[in-house]
C-alpha cells in the first residue's frame, strides 16, 4: 500500500514568510510525528500526534512553528516568518497506535531553503 | 540528547558481512534497542529492535550483549544498496519519539 507521503517535496522561499508543509499518513495510522533534519545531522523531534490533538509539542523551537492534524489524519506543519536557520528537510512519520515497540514509517520529507 | 555512541563512518566490502557497534553504556532496564537507516535523500527506514535477546529478520541480525550496554547490527551479505546512514537509538516504553545521534555512514565498496 501506499506509505507516507509529503509535500511540496522541495520549497524555497524568502526570510520572513509563512509556509506550509503536508503530510499524509499511511492510511489507518493514528499517530504521527514531525522531524527536522539539519545537513549532517540526525533527524530531531518536534511534535508528536495522537489522533487529532498534540501529545507532545516538546520539540518545537519556538512558537514561529505549529502543526495541527484537524481530522486525524492529514497534518500541515506550519512555519511563520521564516529565517535562514529554518532551512533543513522537514520529515513526517506515523504509526499505527504510537505504542511503544511499534515502527514508525517515514515519508521522504520536504526540504526547504529560506534564502 | 542521544544515548548513544556509534563510529562515524565504516567502509565494508561488497558480499561481506557489514557489523556496525553502537555503545549505549547508560541504557535502563526499560529501554530497547532500535536500528534505523537513512539511504541519502530518502526518510529513515527501520530495520529491526530488540530489548535484550537476539534479533533476525530478513534485512539484518541485533545482537545486544548480555549487560545491554552495547550492540551490533550485521547485515550478512552487504550490497551497494546497503550504503547509508545507520543510526542506533534507546527507547523507552511508551509514545515516546525517536532521538536520533548522527550515525555510523557505512559505505559498501565494489
Amino acid at each position: 500500500g501506499a506509505g507516507v507521503s509529503q509535500t511540496p517535496s522541495n520549497k524555497v522561499t524568502e526570510k520572513g514568510k509563512y509556509v506550509e508543509l503536508r503530510c499524509d499518513p499511511i492510511s489507518g495510522h493514528t499517530a504521527l510525528y514531525w522531524y527536522r533534519q539539519s545537513l549532517g545531522q540526525g533527524p530531531e523531534f518536534l511534535i508528536y500526534f495522537q489522533g487529532t490533538g498534540a501529545a507532545d509539542d516538546s520539540g518545537l523551537p519556538n512558537d514561529r512553528f505549529f502543526a495541527v492534524r484537524p481530522e486525524g489524519s492529514v497534518s500541515t506543519l506550519k512555519i511563520q516568518r521564516t529565517e535562514r536557520g529554518d532551512s533543513a528537510v522537514y520529515l513526517c512519520a506515523s504509526s499505527l497506535t504510537g505504542l511503544a515497540g511499534e515502527t514508525q514509517y517515514f515519508g521522504p520529507g520536504t526540504r526547504l531553503l529560506v534564502l | 540528547d542521544a544515548k548513544t555512541t556509534q563510529p562515524p563512518s565504516m567502509d565494508c566490502a561488497e558480499g561481506r558481512a557489514a557489523n556496525l557497534p553502537c555503545n549505549h553504556s547508560t541504557i535502563s532496564g526499560n529501554e530497547y534497542v532500535y536500528w534505523y537507516r537513512q539511504i541519502h535523500s530518502q526518510g529513515p527506514q527501520y530495520i529491526i529492535h530488540g530489548l535484550k535477546n537476539n534479533e533476525t529478520n530478513e534485512m539484518a541480525s541485533l545482537i545486544i550483549t548480555e549487560d545491554r550496554k552495547s550492540s551490533t547490527l550485521i547485515l550478512p551479505h552487504a550490497t551497494l544498496r546497503d550504503t547509508a546512514v545507520y543510526y542506533c537509538i534507546v527507547r523507552v516504553l511508551g509514545n515516546t519519539p525517536l532521538v536520533f545521534g548522527k550515525g555510523t555512514r557505512l559505505s559498501v565498496i565494489a
